[in-house]
Order: structure tokens, then sequence, then C-alpha cells
């Protein structure tokens, strides 16, 4: 069983680029979701994919947005980078909504993005 | 709105020491609670979970119990290894919205031989 990957590994962006990360869930998984973990800090949730439509959203501006594609991957963009993007950002896959709120989210190991 | 409370750290424990790292909660209806762990250059891993009051969840030695009264639930080990150096994160799942998790800011443990 493969778990969540996410590529790439390290990024370095400029203020004001635009940038996608990926990330593979993991085989069987229909959910995915989304966090930003700034250095020192608790992740924090973006979005959450569910059957490639959104379901749910945190407290991020629209220039964060996503997809999920139907073989369950999914990419996050951020457009008009900012200083403050800089942080790691997670993946997590989940077996679905269904069930309620006790379904393991399962993490892949983040993609580092610096922004200068 | 919904939000996890952790002891701050960095704790710093001898091996074999016990160990309790203090996460309380504030939420609506009813949570489900974690535990993740996370070691350097790598992600979350779970490593607990308690989904109604009363439950104690366990796993590698580390215990937690979901007390709705005190809304808490904090970790503990009873004799702590060199290996458990991380940083923990409490986390909580609000009832009915699709499993989306809310962070603590994390603790840091580390132990000394």
């Amino acid at each position: 069983e493969t778990g969540v990957t996410q590529s790439p590994t390290h990024l370095i962006k400029t203020r004001g680029q635009q940038v996608t990360l990926r990330c593979s869930s993991q085989s069987g998984h229909n959910t995915v979701s989304w966090y930003q973990q700034a250095l020192g800090q608790g992740p924090q949730f973006i979005f959450q994919y569910y059957r490639e439509e959104e379901n749910g959203r945190g407290n991020f501006p629209p220039r964060f947005s996503g997809l999920q594609f139907p073989n369950y991957s999914s990419e996050l963009n951020v457009n008009a980078l900012e200083l403050d993007d800089s942080a790691l950002y997670l993946c997590a896959s989940s077996l679905g909504l269904a069930g309620g709120s006790s379904y393991e989210q399962y993490f892949g190991p983040g993609t580092r993005l610096t922004v200068t | 709105g919904d939000s996890v409370t952790q002891m701050e750290g960095p704790v710093t424990l001898s091996e074999e020491a016990f160990l309790t790292i203090n996460c309380t909660y504030t939420a609506t209806g009813y949570p489900s609670l974690f535990w993740y762990v996370q070691y350097p250059g790598e992600g979350l891993q779970l490593l607990l979970k308690a989904t109604k009051a009363d439950d104690k969840g366990s796993n590698k030695g580390f215990e937690a119990t979901y007390r709705k009264e005190t809304t808490s639930f904090h970790l503990e080990k009873g004799s702590v290894q060199v290996s458990d150096s991380a940083v923990y994160f409490c986390a909580l799942s609000p009832y009915n919205q699709g499993g989306k998790l809310i962070f603590g800011q994390g603790t840091e443990l580390s132990v000394k031989p």
C-alpha cells in the first residue's frame, strides 16, 4: 500500500510568482485536505476536496486554490506569492466523509516552500 | 470558533521519566480528538485518537483520555525514551465537518539519555 506522496520536496519562489504543489493520496482514499504549517506552529487547514469537489475551506484568501483529479490526486495552487506564504505545506488523505469526523487522515511528508 | 491549546514547550526530560503534555479544547458539539507526532524533517503521524467522552486512546505506551467535563485530552507516557523526541500536536475534528483538523501549536519534547 502506497502512502501519501507530495512533490516537490522543496521549492524556492520569488514574491509575486505562482506555485503548484502536488499530492498523491493513499490508495483507496477519496478525500484530500491541505494544511499550511508555518515554522514553529501547528498546521492550519486550507481546504478539503472530496470526489473532485471542494468540501470546506479555512481562513485563506482566494489566491489559494486547488483541484482534485479523477484518480483523487490533488494540486494546491498559490498565486501572487507573499513572503508570509513561506511554510511547510502538508497534504492529508482519508477514506471519505461518511461516518463523521473520526476518519483518520494520513499525512504526506510535505513541501517546504520558501518565498524570497 | 473551535480551538486547541497545548502547554508550551520545549519540554526536556531524562530517559525513563514520566511525560504529561496538557491539551485543552473549545468546541461545539462532540468533536473527535487526536494526538499527532512529527519527527524532525517528516510529516505528521497519528499517535492516538478518541471519538467520544471517556474514551481512552493508546499507542506505543502513550495514552490520552477524552474528558468532556474538563474539555481536556492530556497526553501521558510512563517512561519516555530518547526516540520519543519529537513535536507533539493535539488536534480536534469538529463534529460533522468532514474530518478537517484544528491543531494546537505543538509541544517539542526532548529526551536526554
